[in-house]
């Protein structure tokens, strides 16, 4: 089954300790990209990468890190994470393809980890 | 002013209405745009792309006005099951690099 996966789905953790987010899709997408939702302020991407050992800042970057060494992985690490990072956060994933593709640019969501920083 | 602008909500209508909303976008280069829908603590699923000449699928109905910048969403005949947040999204023609998301509109549909 075409999927993306995000472990852990739930994490409360406390103010300076380092976490990483796991992020894993099967479809062989190039385009893989993290968002942060938070009531009011809708879906904001954190980073996003092309392709693996490419990667660049979204909206929000700050107090965050990714990487891309491999296609299918795409974690999310927080170094020092802090009470305003508290967040849904998803994974998504999607093809390169061309413009003319229908499925150009369509994002396929994880369930989402739902993060609480004490 | 925010790149990607919806209308919040709720949308509170019966069962069987007519329903459209709208979303406009700041920069007059984005060239792919989408609809897609959230339910309650579930990630987004691409409902439709909306395409230059507009497109329609069942119920559903996209609508992009390029001379105002702003795309719509209509949906027909509501349904109970469309109870969700709908998302618009907008991003540029050359690359997926840079992708907008609106904070949705809540639409509920009452018996």
């Amino acid at each position: 089954e075409a999927q993306v996966t995000q472990n852990p789905r739930y994490l409360i953790t406390v103010t300076g300790k380092k976490l990483t987010v796991t992020c894993s899709q099967n479809m062989n997408h190039e385009y893989m990209s993290w968002y942060r939702q938070d009531p009011g302020l809708g879906l904001r991407q954190i980073y996003y990468s092309m392709n693996v050992e490419v990667t660049d800042k979204g909206d929000v970057p700050e107090g965050y890190k990714v990487s891309r060494k491999e296609k299918r992985n795409f974690p999310l690490i927080l170094e020092s994470p802090s009470p305003n990072q508290t967040s849904l956060y998803f994974c998504a994933s999607s093809s390169q393809g061309h413009p003319s593709v229908l499925s150009y640019n369509e994002q396929f969501f994880g369930p989402g980890t739902r993060l609480t920083v004490l | 002013r925010k790149e990607v602008e919806q209308d919040p909500g709720p949308f509170n209508v019966p069962e069987g209405a007519t329903v459209a909303f709208n979303c406009t976008y700041s920069n007059s280069a984005s060239q792919s745009f989408f609809w897609y829908r959230q339910d309650c603590r579930k990630e987004p699923k691409l409902l439709m792309s909306v395409y230059s000449s507009g497109n329609e699928d069942g119920r559903f109905t996209a609508q992009l006005n390029r001379a105002s910048q702003y795309i719509s969403l209509l949906i027909r005949d509501s349904k109970l099951s469309d109870s969700a947040t709908y998302l618009c999204v907008v991003t540029p023609y050359s690359s997926a690099s840079k992708i907008i998301f609106g904070s949705g509109t809540r639409l509920s549909i009452r018996p």
